[in-house]
């Protein structure tokens, strides 16, 4: 069974950039069929889609967040990665990587808080 | 921009049958598969219906779902419910180059 797991600080000061981790185990980050994703959801709030990565490194974003997002995949540690510049309060979320396969999201993670605050 | 609309809560007592509907903003609903997710308090969420009506392993039959075109929107129905079934419940499709979530519905068994 696949399972993933997000890493990285817990608090983020504003205008600075967020990264997150998410590792992959239980299978290949490059198994066919699978696409990498990240999901947000602000305390309280609803589900927000961030963007998603292939295996070979292409990426899909959502357009809200413009430029400010970048995304990469390191297939040797069964990695990839998000980095959110220029944060503000409004990023403050739970952070999730999940599996996308087809277009639904099979496998998730726990999930990461990430507070942007000074 | 392309939005999914769902009740914000529905209540019901165990044993009974719940629908949430999920309603396309614009375009055809049926034009993207629907995915339905729950989520425990606490807990990341899980798939429970993907492409429109297929239930994953281990998702128990009392789990369902379907599409309407004529109203333009996706439906989750849960029987025989049980106390381990309230939480909050997101549908899913794709729409506008952006993987879009419903607005949510919290389901609560009295």
């Amino acid at each position: 069974q696949v399972q993933l797991r997000e890493s990285g600080p817990g608090l983020v000061r504003p205008s600075e950039t967020l990264s997150l981790i998410c590792t992959v185990s239980g299978g290949s980050i490059t198994s066919s069929r699978s696409f990498w994703a990240w999901i947000r959801q602000p305390p309280g709030k609803g589900l927000e889609w961030v963007g998603i990565i292939s295996p070979g490194g292409s990426t899909y974003s959502n357009s809200s967040f413009n430029s400010r997002l970048t995304m990469s995949v390191d297939t040797s540690k069964n990695q990839f990665s998000l980095r959110l510049s220029s944060v503000t309060a409004t990023d403050t979320a739970v952070y999730y990587c999940a599996r996308r396969v087809v277009n639904y999201f099979d496998f998730w993670g726990q999930g990461t808080l990430v507070t942007v605050s000074s | 921009n392309f939005m999914l609309t769902q009740p914000h809560s529905v209540s019901e007592s165990p044993g009974k049958t719940i629908t949430i509907s999920c309603t396309g903003s614009s375009g055809s609903i049926a034009s993207n598969y629907v995915q339905w997710y729950q989520q425990r308090p606490g807990s990341a969420p899980i798939i429970v219906i993907y492409e429109d009506d297929q239930r994953p392993s281990g998702v128990p039959d009392r789990f369902s779902g379907s599409i309407d075109r004529s109203s333009n929107s996706a439906s989750l129905t849960i029987s025989g419910l049980k106390t381990e079934d309230e939480a909050d419940y997101y549908c899913q499709s794709y729409g506008s180059d952006n993987y879009v979530f419903g607005t949510g519905t919290r389901v609560s068994v009295l």
